[in-house]
């Protein structure tokens, strides 16, 4: 079957515009994550969802970062008034159980 | 507070040599989930194994096998006869029992010479 897909795959913004980053998770998996990698380092936890429900957004950096998954499927992150340092590849994960599968990341310059 | 150290940053092996990526866990958790991912110069980040912490066995896979030790909090991932393919960045991750999130090392950059 399909895996996870993401969109857009690259994403060349300027600073102070608003982009959003869409997931669409392996079909009936019921969690949703998104992580952030900067180069050299391992992913970073950012936010998770089960269903349609925000589970733990801790992992949020600052409130211009916002993520929604409103029918429990497809799920968007949204970064406000982008600055230099979100540039960075934005992955997304499903998992049914324990494992988490990633798609291929958004990678985003912020210039 | 969760933690995973690689301490390896960088490997070069030859083609065939045997290589261990070494991957060292800190938890509070009594049970809690290991995994290993591959990114190959693609960029995707691919599954390769899980280990839940109530099952020390070691598992072969292939050329691949790994071994945890609980009383060394260590879970470690060793490839037979490298080759070319094997190529890769290496991340070890730790899950919790409570909560969903999972914690990354900082990965071992692994490059097979042909």
């Amino acid at each position: 079957g399909a895996g996870v897909s993401q969109s857009p795959r690259y994403k060349v913004t300027k600073r102070g515009q608003d982009v959003a980053l869409r997931c669409d998770p392996i079909s009936g998996h019921v969690s949703l994550y998104w992580y952030r990698q900067a180069l050299g380092q391992g992913p970073e936890f950012l936010t998770y969802f089960n269903y349609e429900a925000q589970q733990d957004k801790s992992g949020l950096p600052n409130d211009r970062f916002s993520a929604e998954r409103p029918e429990g499927s497809i799920s968007t992150l949204t970064i406000q008034r982008t600055e230099q340092r979100d540039s960075a590849m934005y992955r997304c994960a499903s998992s049914t159980q324990e494992t988490q599968y990633f798609g291929p990341g958004t990678r985003l310059l912020v210039l | 507070a969760q933690k995973v150290t690689q301490a390896q940053t960088e490997i070069s092996v030859v083609e065939k040599e045997d290589v261990t990526l070494d991957c060292v866990y800190e938890t509070r958790d009594t049970t809690y989930y290991l995994f290993w991912y591959k990114q190959p110069p693609s960029g995707e980040l691919v599954f390769l194994i899980r280990r839940n912490s109530f099952d020390e066995q070691n598992e072969i896979s292939g050329r691949y096998s790994w071994n945890f030790q609980k009383s060394t909090s260590s879970f470690n991932f060793t490839i037979t006869a490298s080759q070319v393919v094997d190529s890769a960045v290496y991340f070890c991750a730790l899950r919790g029992r409570s909560g969903s999130r999972l914690t990354f090392g900082e990965g071992t950059q692994l490059t097979v010479n042909p």
